[in-house]
């Protein structure tokens, strides 16, 4: 069946460090991959997505690349910042399924001043 | 224009009785999709709902857990003879559902405590 592997956490950096959280997955075909966010209390944000293969998705100065090769999507970020402390979640949908999104456990992230 | 609502935000029972968590989509929403997060780990999916009709309830538990997403009125979750390993978080997402892999709209989640 489908599945995501993400990066464990916890994960410390100081602030303006650069981040990656890894993602790979594996499911038949190619999946629209996405990564949420999660704040403390809150539900699940949609942070970016990428449909197809080496389309980047990017938003408020996260990137991923979909590599199909390494079946990965990688979160990247070149400088973060405290209010980017939250939990991160890798996900997909399967192409042609029903929309169900199947998620990775989670990547806690704490920047420090 | 109203996210995806779900309430009661924070939910105690007791071992035994029933809980019901409602959702309701964002307008223009007609899929809901269930989800269940046990203490530090990810979203499991639960159940797709259309309007009247469940589409994939293969993340259900076989007994004690139904949903239901009436013509009217906002999806329904609903947990019979709740035990101590119900407690998570629950969360409803929404989406318009046209077209394939339309990102999921998540509301703020029901915390479910069982005494």
């Amino acid at each position: 069946g489908d599945s995501v592997t993400q990066m464990e956490g916890p994960v410390t950096l100081s602030e303006e460090a650069f981040l990656t959280i890894n993602c790979t997955y594996t499911a038949t075909g190619y999946p629209s991959l996405f990564w949420y966010v999660q704040y403390p209390g809150e539900g699940l944000q949609l942070l970016l997505k990428a449909t197809k293969a080496d389309d980047k998705g990017s938003n408020k100065g996260f990137e991923a690349t979909y590599r199909k090769e390494t079946t990965s999507f990688h979160l990247e970020k070149g400088s973060v910042q405290v209010s980017d402390s939250a939990v991160y979640f890798c996900a997909l949908i399967p192409k042609g399924g029903n929309e169900k999104l199947t998620f990775g456990t989670g990547t806690r992230l704490t920047i420090i001043p | 224009n109203a996210g995806v609502m779900q309430n009661p935000r924070h939910l105690v029972r007791r071992r035994g009785q029933e809980a019901r968590l409602r959702c309701s989509p964002m307008k223009g929403h007609s899929h809901v999709y269930w989800y269940r997060q046990l203490p530090e780990e990810g979203l499991k999916f639960m159940v797709y709902l259309q309007k009247e009709n469940i589409i994939d309830e293969s993340g259900m538990p076989k007994e004690r857990f139904s949903a239901e997403f009436p013509k009217e009125g906002p999806s329904i979750l609903r947990i019979q003879q709740v035990v101590r390993g119900d407690s998570a978080a629950y969360f409803c997402a929404s989406s318009r559902g046209e077209l394939d892999n339309q990102p999921q709209h998540f509301g703020d989640g029901t915390r479910l405590s069982i005494l």
